[in-house]
């Protein structure tokens, strides 16, 4: 099985900071890497796909990069409403694997 | 507008069975696979299987293999996970959600479900 090593496991950042957040595949998976944000007591949201590709109404200041086992999420300019958990996801082989998340708070 | 509605919250004791559902609307629900995740409390995301309701083609990651079973009734567009034997560490919020694109097994979860809670107490 693919593992996926998420880091760091929690952050405290200012707003406007930049933050980034890394994952790294056990074996290359090429692109097939997702981002989700998960807010307390929601479901998941998908941000990120395939590596790099903004998900549906999601803003700017999130990116995504990376191809074969290392990737991050960047957040550009932090603001109130991103506290959250991010978690990546490698997909491949009609098998899918997340990562441990990383909570991100406000310094 | 898309949407996953996932069955209410459920209580059952150690031993019992269980079967929650998902039902899809506002696209072709055949054409979509649907995925399980398990969320333990206070633990990250698992991702436990997939399914594709136009032949019922069923995935399995293999930390879920032969302790759930992922089913789906395309005529009332609907995914099941079912368990036949119920044990305390199966308490957990289960999401179901819909891939982002067609007829693809290898795809993000786009769309997700509001989660069915699941506790097993005795």
């Amino acid at each position: 099985d693919i593992q996926m090593t998420q880091s760091p496991s929690s952050l405290s950042a200012s707003v406007g900071d930049r933050v980034t957040i890394t994952c790294q595949a056990s074996e290359d998976i090429s692109n097939y890497l997702n981002w989700y944000q998960q807010k307390p007591g929601k479901a998941p949201k998908l941000l990120i796909y395939d590596a790099s590709n903004l998900g549906t109404g999601v803003p700017s200041r999130f990116s995504g990069t990376g191809s074969g086992t290392d990737f991050s999420l960047s957040i550009s300019s932090l603001q109130p409403e991103d506290i959250a958990t991010y978690y990546c996801e490698q997909y491949d082989n009609f098998l899918g694997t997340f990562g441990g998340g990383t909570k991100v708070e406000i310094k | 507008e898309v949407q996953l509605v996932q069955s209410g919250a459920e209580v059952k004791k150690p031993g019992e069975s269980l079967k929650i559902s998902c039902k899809g609307s506002g696209y072709r629900f055949n054409n979509y696979w649907i995925g399980w995740v398990r969320q333990m409390p206070g633990k990250g995301l698992e991702w436990m299987g997939i399914i594709y309701p136009g032949d019922s083609d069923t995935r399995y990651s293999p930390s879920f293999q032969g302790h759930v079973t992922i089913s789906a009734d395309k005529s009332i567009t609907t995914a099941y996970l079912q368990w036949r034997t119920l044990k305390a560490s199966d308490t957990a919020m289960y999401y179901c959600a819909r891939g982002i694109a067609p007829n693809s097994g290898n795809s993000p979860f786009e769309y997700w479900g509001q989660g069915t809670l699941v506790t097993v107490s005795s």
